[in-house]
């Protein structure tokens, strides 16, 4: 039974390229969460998404990001036209139904903008 | 909204030694579960406990054990006997158990880095 994928593990883009990071969740899981830890400092909640809607995207910068969980296929994180800002480990979690107690997470995609 | 305080940056012990790591949270919310993680240097995040806010028992799982105190909003972890291997950054979380609104992520604290040396 497979944990919370997570690809590419690390991703290296230059000023002004996009980002797409991907998270497959557990089998069985309809509800994904993204999270952003930057250096030094605790995870901060992002988006979350249940199959085909963005169920709570609070936490998510107004410009450049998107995140979408089509009904086949992982869900997707997109960052436009990055920034040295967004130079951060991305995780991603996921969950049985909306009242589990509990996220599982992958194991995060380190992304550096050069 | 909520918070989670991990007031303390970052820890050394000598190996052996007892360590207690502490967390304080702010909701006002009366239903919600807490959690600690664990990241190794590695960086995965590895649960380690979950409680609900019904459930003040402390609790003990091998060389770690929990103390919950509601009254102090606190969600306290201590490590027994530290081991070198207990090195890592430690994060406490909140997460609300309404299912509407913000109720469905994970306030994490920033964490505590623990050095256990030898």
């Amino acid at each position: 039974n497979a944990g919370v994928m997570q690809n590419p593990r690390h991703l290296v883009r230059r000023r002004g390229q996009e980002a797409r990071l991907r998270c497959s969740p557990m089998k069985g899981h309809s509800h994904v969460y993204w999270y952003r830890q930057l250096p030094e400092e605790g995870l901060k909640f992002m988006v979350y998404l249940q199959k085909e809607n963005i169920i709570d995207e609070s936490g998510m910068p107004k410009e450049r990001f998107s995140a979408e969980f089509p009904k086949e296929g992982p869900s997707i994180l997109r960052i436009q036209q990055v920034v040295r800002g967004d130079s951060a480990a991305y995780f991603c979690a996921s969950s049985p139904r909306r009242d589990s107690g509990e996220q599982y997470f992958g194991p995060g995609t380190r992304l550096t903008v050069t | 909204a909520q918070k989670v305080t991990q007031a303390q940056t970052e820890i050394s012990v000598v190996e052996k030694e007892d360590v207690t790591l502490d967390c304080v949270y702010e909701t006002r919310d009366t239903t919600y579960y807490l959690f600690w993680y664990k990241q190794p240097p590695s960086g995965e995040l590895v649960f380690l406990i979950r409680r609900n806010s019904f459930d003040e028992q402390n609790e003990i799982s091998g060389r770690y054990s929990w103390n919950f105190q509601k009254s102090t909003s606190s969600f306290n972890f201590t490590i027994t006997a530290s081991q070198v291997v207990d090195s890592a950054v430690y994060f406490c979380a909140l997460k609300l158990l309404i299912l509407t609104g913000g109720g469905n992520k994970l306030t994490f604290g920033t964490g505590t880095q623990l050095k256990v040396e030898l």
